[in-house]
């Protein structure tokens, strides 16, 4: 089945690290999308890429890096400049007919 | 700018209806999509309009408004595992997805 992996479900960082968080999709989608959500709040957009080698910062995208080295891969890497990194943080992939969009399981990022 | 709006918290009896209503301001517009989302859980698909008017599926319809920038999903027959966040989504174009901060539910006996 088509879909979309993230790993690992659950990390954590300590203070000073940086740590990467995977995504990876069997969709042959173009576009891919990183989001963070911290408790009872909305999906804020970190980076997106809309097709291989190409990616644009989203709402909150200081302290966070990503590349796009294949279509299948989308891996976000959360720096040590990220004062508050904890929080669930899921992967998206849109149909190219735009009508549905495929999230990952998200994975959960604490500080310790 | 870009914006997505939707109350954040309703309650609702169970086996009643409830209608969460969605408006939105945005460059491009490419459809709309409706997602619930259990605590810790990714979004599940519910509904996606891209034409104006009345989609149901079961105990789910969502409506659109392309002119009004409105949007509302109404669920009957409420039951307990109903109790969830659902989230609004636009795509603005070129699958540039928006999302509201998404409206919690609570369903009681």
């Amino acid at each position: 089945d088509g879909g979309i992996t993230q790993s690992p479900k659950y990390l954590f960082r300590k203070e000073g690290q940086n740590v990467t968080l995977s995504c990876e999709q069997n969709l042959n989608h173009d576009a891919m999308y990183w989001y963070r959500q911290d408790p009872g709040q909305g999906l804020r957009l970190i980076y997106y890429s809309q097709i291989v080698n190409d990616f644009q910062k989203g709402d909150i995208a200081e302290g966070y890096s990503v590349s796009r080295e294949k279509k299948e891969s989308f891996p976000l890497t959360v720096t040590s400049a990220q004062k508050n990194p904890t929080a669930f943080y899921l992967c998206a992939s849109p149909a190219s007919s735009g009508n549905t969009i495929y999230f990952g399981e998200g994975s959960w990022l604490t500080v310790v | 700018g870009q914006n997505i709006d939707q109350p954040t918290e309703m309650t609702a009896t169970e086996g009643a209806i409830v209608q969460i209503n969605c408006t939105y301001q945005t460059s491009g517009f490419n459809g709309l999509f409706w997602y619930q989302q259990h605590a810790g859980e990714a979004p599940t698909f519910l509904s996606y309009n891209v034409l104006d008017g009345l989609e149901e599926k079961g105990r789910f319809s969502s409506f659109l408004s392309r002119s009004k920038g409105y949007s509302y999903l109404l669920l009957k027959e409420l039951q307990m595992k109903d109790s969830a966040s659902y989230l609004c989504a636009v795509n603005g174009g070129y699958n540039k997805l928006i999302f509201g901060a998404g409206t919690r539910l609570a369903v009681h006996p």
